[in-house]
């Protein structure tokens, strides 16, 4: 069966922290990966998608790379708006798979 | 500006069929290319998706529900909905409805905020 993972579960980080969270497949399949910001209450939004494509709106810190089996989203200087989950999402095929989340948290 | 809403029943019983609908604004959820999908987040658990809607009636599940969800699209009212047979506590989550351009390689770029179905005798 076809599984992510992601990488930390959890992160905690002072305000302008660089932070990497890495999401790993565990078959090896294009660009088709997408990341995701959760937040309580709020719509989902689409922050990077073919690896690494910046979604329109989306601020320029959040960054996203990888191809195969190894994916990363970088937010380069964290802000206290960026406190949320974040998932990374496969989409080269049905049915669509999603990692298990990324909780960061300001310090 | 898209938006997606959804609705449903709250709080059903165990072996109920509960309905959600996602009503789309601001676009045709008969435009050619896009794709309409639910996706639901257990309490303190990750995402799953369940399954995808063209607004034609072709429609594609995961392979883990697709014996008890059905997905339905009413171009009339520019709605789709999602029927979950028989459902238990482990059905208990927050249902989002999504959508895509195309059934693979475009991700999910509009979201409802989703509706919470807990599932309780």
């Amino acid at each position: 069966d076809f599984q992510m993972t992601q990488s930390p579960s959890s992160l905690s980080a002072s305000v302008g922290d660089r932070v990497t969270i890495t999401c790993r497949a565990s078959q090896g399949f294009n660009t088709y990966l997408a990341w995701y910001q959760l937040k309580p209450g709020k719509v989902p939004k689409l922050l990077i998608y073919d690896a690494y494509i910046l979604q329109s709106g989306v601020p320029s810190r959040f960054s996203g790379s990888g191809s195969g089996t190894d994916f990363s989203l970088t937010i380069s200087s964290l802000q206290p708006e960026d406190v949320a989950t974040y998932y990374c999402h496969k989409y080269n095929s049905a049915p669509f798979t999603f990692g298990p989340g990324t909780k960061v948290d300001i310090k | 500006q898209l938006q997606l809403q959804e609705s449903g029943p709250g709080l059903v019983k165990p072996s109920e069929t509960p309905s959600l609908t996602c009503t789309v604004s601001g676009g045709s959820i008969s435009r050619s290319h896009y794709y309409w999908g639910w996706i639901r987040q257990p309490p303190g658990k990750g995402l799953e998706w369940i399954g995808s809607i063209y607004y034609s009636g072709s429609a594609y599940y995961n392979p883990s529900l697709e014996s008890r969800a059905t997905i339905s699209v009413d171009t009339s009212t520019n709605q789709f909905s999602l029927k979950l047979r028989s459902v238990t506590v482990a059905d208990t989550a927050l249902y989002y409805c999504a959508r895509s351009r195309d059934m693979a390689i475009f991700p999910l770029d509009y979201w409802g905020q989703g509706t919470l179905v807990t599932v309780s005798s």
